[in-house]
């Protein structure tokens, strides 16, 4: 099975921060991997495809990079509304995992 | 408007059977594949199974293979999962989810399952 590791486990930033969380997969998952925000009560929602594609609607300050086995999502100019957690998964092979997920508080 | 609705949580003692259905809407049903998700109070996000466009092929992690099974019913536009001999660690808010190429586009709003005596 593929692992994910994600990093930090929680982080509070100020409004207009810029935030990177990181994802390291156990091997090369080719670009295989989407990014979710959970915000509190709510389901998650798909930010980020094929590890750097904006889903239709998702704010253009939120970016996502990587290659290999070391992924990461940006958001610039943090907002208030983006307090939530936030998930990588991994969809190059089965199982399909995730990574322990990000809380992403305001300061 | 794509929308997915799931019903039929609550709490089930351990060794009992409890089957979810997710009803789809705003969207081809049948040309899509479907997943469960499962996330454990205050806990991430684990995938549960997978169903293929016609129900011939379905895919689950070792922690529910051989208790769950999910199946389709394209003319009713739902999709099910029934579990068996659950567990306590089965315990978790499970979410039917849309394909959008191995990961997931829209999620319903989750439904409580709990297991316990």
């Amino acid at each position: 099975d593929i692992q994910m590791t994600q990093s930090p486990a929680s982080l509070s930033a100020s409004l207009g921060e810029t935030v990177t969380i990181e994802c390291r997969a156990s091997e090369d998952i080719y670009n295989g991997l989407a990014w979710y925000q959970q915000k509190p009560g709510k389901s998650p929602q798909l930010l980020i495809y094929n590890a750097n594609s904006l889903h239709t609607g998702v704010p253009s300050r939120f970016s996502g990079s990587g290659s290999g086995t070391q992924y990461s999502l940006k958001i610039n100019s943090l907002q208030s509304e983006d307090v939530a957690s936030y998930f990588c998964q991994q969809y190059y092979n089965y199982p399909l995992t995730f990574g322990s997920g990000t809380k992403l508080e305001i300061k | 408007e794509v929308q997915l609705v799931e019903t039929g949580g609550g709490l089930v003692q351990p060794g009992r059977s409890l089957k979810l259905s997710c009803v789809a809407s705003g969207f081809t049903f049948s040309s899509y594949w479907m997943y469960w998700i499962r996330q454990a109070p205050g806990k991430g996000l684990e995938w549960v199974s997978s169903i293929n466009t016609d129900g011939g092929s379905t895919y689950y992690p070792d922690s529910v293979k051989g208790r769950f099974t999910i199946s389709r019913d394209n003319a009713e536009n739902t999709v099910y999962l029934q579990m068996n001999s659950l567990r306590s660690e089965d315990t978790a808010t499970y979410y039917c989810a849309k394909d959008y190429g191995s990961y997931f586009d829209y999620w319903g709003q989750g439904v409580m399952v709990t297991v316990s005596s």
